[in-house]
């Protein structure tokens, strides 16, 4: 069973910060892997999708990479701003018949101070 | 990318009553699917609804529990029945890759 864990859990810096978080997953056999972000009561927004043939992907300040023989994917954000406080969710997509569902990690509740 | 409108936003319901949430997508989806977020938890997947078939459920979920519709291929419901205060979570609804892996706002529920 796939299982999809995140650390730290929570994180609290200073504006400016360049950051990473971690995911991990115990399945390597995965279609792809993504980036969500969640703010309260505004659902999920996606930020980057590394297929599993791909190593990393890129937008603005955020880059994700992907090792899946390890089992492991950070996002590292640069400069980070008080507008990218939020949680953040890493999900993959299990690589079997019905590649569209996901498979959420625990999160990581960022928190960005001026 | 896809836009979804789920309703309500929010409900605080009585024990033993049920609810009924709403996604209208404005495009036409292959797929959708149902998550719970329970408190200080992430999202676990409920089910995934294919127009014109039954729901497939998750292990966990049943449809006498949770049962979903999906009369065509921009819209869904999720019921849940028989409410107790364990089913007080977010619950989301989404679209499949081919559009983004779009999320709703999300339907917060408070069981009492």
């Amino acid at each position: 069973k796939q299982e999809v864990t995140q650390i730290p859990a929570a994180l609290s810096v200073p504006e400016g910060e360049n950051l990473v978080l971690n995911c991990s997953f115990t399945d390597s056999a995965i279609y792809n892997l993504q980036w969500f972000r969640q703010d309260p009561g505004k659902g999920l927004t996606s930020l980057l999708l590394i297929q599993s043939s791909q190593r990393e992907q890129t937008s603005g300040r955020l880059n994700a990479s992907l090792d899946k023989s390890s089992g492991r994917s950070t996002l590292y954000i640069a400069a980070s701003q008080p507008g990218d406080s939020a949680t953040y969710l890493c999900a993959v997509s299990p690589s079997s018949y019905n590649t569209d569902k996901l498979i959420f990690g625990t999160g990581t509740r960022l928190q960005v101070f001026p | 990318s896809a836009v979804i409108s789920q309703k309500p936003s929010r409900d605080i319901c009585q024990r033993g009553t049920s609810l009924t949430i709403q996604c209208q997508v404005d495009s036409q989806v292959t797929m959708m699917f149902w998550y719970r977020q329970q408190p200080g938890q992430s999202l676990t997947l409920i089910a995934t609804a294919n127009q014109g078939s039954e729901a497939t459920y998750e292990s966990g979920f049943v449809i006498d529990k949770f049962p979903i519709s999906r009369p065509n291929l921009t819209f869904s419901t999720l019921t849940v029945s028989n409410m107790s205060p364990e089913d007080s979570s977010i619950y989301l609804c989404s679209t499949d890759r081919v559009y983004g892996y779009t999320f709703g706002s999300g339907t917060r529920l408070t069981v009492v």
